[in-house]
C-alpha cells in the first residue's frame, strides 16, 4: 500500500531555532500534500496545502512566514518552523494521496516538536 | 458551517464488549476515512468508506452518504483497541484545497481487562 514517511519523529530545540520537517511519499507521486497540527487532547487541524511547483495554500490564522512550506518534487514536501517559540510546540503530521479522485489520504507517523 | 461531529466523546468498555461510534457530517462528501490514533500519535487507517459497508476482522463500518453519517462497529473489544478514533471527511465543495480532510473531535475509547 501507499506509504508516507515523515522525518524526524522527535525534535527538541531551543527557542529561536528553525526546524525543518520532511514528508515523503515513498511509492507514489503526490502533486498535493497536507500539513496538520495537533495539540494535546485535541483533533487534527489543517495548517496548509502543499502544492508541487507552486505556493502553498494556508488556512486562516496560520502564519505563512512562520511556517514555510516547500514542495520541490512530486515525492517531497518540507515544513520549516522558523524562529520557533514554546507556543509552536505541537505534533505535526503530513498526509498525501496518489493523484486522482477516489484515493484515501495516507499519513506520516508525525513529528513531535518541543521548543524549550 | 461545515462540520464533522463524532459521538460519544468518551467510551469505557470491558474487554469483550461491542461498541458503535458515530460520525455525522454537515454536507455531501466524496471521501470518508476512519482512523485509530495510537498512544504514539500514529494514525492507523481503518477504513476508506465514502459509502457502503466494509468489514475488516472485528471492525466494520457503514456510511450512509445520503443521510450524512457513518458508523464504526467494534466487536469483542480488546485492550489494544484503546485510543482515539477519528472520522475525517473530504467535502465535495473542496475549492482550492482539493483533497483536504476535515477531522471530527474524536472518540476516546478505553477498554479495561
Amino acid at each position: 500500500g501507499a506509504v508516507v514517511s515523515q522525518h524526524p519523529s522527535w525534535v527538541i530545540c531551543k527557542s529561536g531555532t528553525s526546524v525543518k520537517i520532511e514528508c515523503r511519499s515513498l511509492d507514489f507521486q503526490a502533486t498535493t500534500m497536507f500539513w496538520y497540527r495537533q495539540f494535546p487532547k485535541q483533533s487534527l487541524m489543517l495548517m496548509a496545502t502543499s502544492n508541487e511547483g507552486s505556493k502553498a495554500t494556508y488556512e486562516q490564522g496560520v502564519e505563512k512566514d512562520k511556517f514555510l512550506i516547500n514542495h520541490a518534487s512530486l515525492t517531497l514536501s518540507t515544513l520549516t518552523v522558523t524562529s520557533a517559540h514554546p507556543e509552536d510546540s505541537s505534533f505535526y503530521i503530513c498526509s498525501a494521496s496518489p493523484t486522482g479522485r477516489g484515493q484515501p489520504q495516507h499519513f506520516g507517523d508525525g513529528t513531535r516538536l518541543s521548543i524549550l | 458551517g461545515i462540520q464533522v461531529e463524532q459521538s460519544p466523546p468518551d467510551l469505557i468498555l470491558q474487554e469483550g464488549a461491542n461498541s458503535t461510534l458515530r460520525c455525522n457530517f454537515s454536507d455531501s462528501v466524496n471521501n470518508l476515512q476512519w482512523f485509530h490514533q495510537n498512544p504514539w500519535g500514529q494514525l492507523i487507517n481503518l477504513f476508506y468508506i465514502p459509502s457502503g459497508t466494509k468489514q475488516n476482522g472485528r471492525l466494520s463500518a457503514t456510511t450512509v452518504a445520503t443521510e450524512r453519517y457513518s458508523l464504526l462497529y467494534i466487536s469483542s473489544s480488546q485492550t489494544t483497541d484503546s485510543g482515539v478514533y477519528f472520522c475525517a471527511v473530504r467535502f465535495n465543495a473542496g475549492g482550492t484545497s482539493y483533497g483536504k480532510l476535515t477531522f471530527g473531535q474524536g472518540t476516546i475509547l478505553t477498554v479495561h481487562p
